[in-house]
């Protein structure tokens, strides 16, 4: 079955600690996202990249990193200067244009 | 002003019910409109996906799109306890400028 796959599920980490998300796709699209989702608040744009080796930076990119070798993956870098990462994250990707998102089943971190 | 209002809910309905989503925007130049469902601790899946303004029908699903009072709806009818979830409202100008509304969350009690 075609899909995202984000992993792990759940992460934990210490204050002070990069900590890096996986997201891996096999539906061949272009476009890929990351998207920060908390309590009470629309999903927020963190980067996105829409070919191989090339990514832009979305509404909230401070403190994240992202990189994009191959078509099938997008992994995203909490660095420790990200003040507040205590988030669920969840990668999407599309066939590019009006496309709409498909989403994979999101990481849940935790920063202590 | 959010660019995407929705209310956040609750909402609770006995099974059976027609509900009504809503969602408001303030950027006119939105012109695709998408409806997500999102279970607990799951990713978004696309419920519904529609151009500029008008009605689209899924089978118990119907958006509504009201350009010119920048105003979508999601009408459910026959609600199910399977419909139970977080409904997120989305729309875009170009396709990677995506803004979400905050969510309302339902439930269908049997």
């Amino acid at each position: 079955d075609g899909g995202i796959t984000q992993s792990p599920k759940y992460l934990f980490r210490k204050e002070g600690q990069n900590v890096t998300l996986s997201c891996e796709q096999n539906l061949n699209h272009d476009a890929m996202y990351w998207y920060r989702q908390d309590p009470g608040q629309g999903l927020r744009l963190i980067y996105y990249s829409q070919i191989v080796n090339d990514f832009q930076k979305g509404d909230i990119a401070e403190g994240y990193s992202v990189s994009r070798e191959k078509k099938e993956s997008f992994p995203l870098t909490v660095t420790s200067a990200q003040k507040n990462p205590t988030a669920f994250y969840l990668c999407a990707s599309s066939s590019g244009g009006n496309s709409p998102l498909h989403f994979g089943n999101g990481t849940r971190l935790t920063v202590t | 002003q959010k660019e995407v209002e929705q209310d956040p809910g609750p909402l609770s309905v006995p099974e059976g019910a027609i509900v009504s989503l809503n969602c408001t925007y303030s950027n006119s130049a939105f012109q695709y409109f998408m409806w997500y469902r999102q279970y607990s601790r799951k990713g978004p899946e696309l419920l519904m996906y529609t151009y500029s303004s008008g009605n689209k029908e899924d089978g118990r699903f119907t958006a509504q799109v009201d350009k010119s009072s920048k105003y979508i709806s999601l009408f459910i009818r026959d609600s199910q306890p399977s419909d139970s979830a977080t409904y997120l409202c989305a729309m875009s100008e170009r396709g990677n400028d995506m803004r979400f509304g905050a969510g309302t969350r339902l439930t269908v009690k049997p």
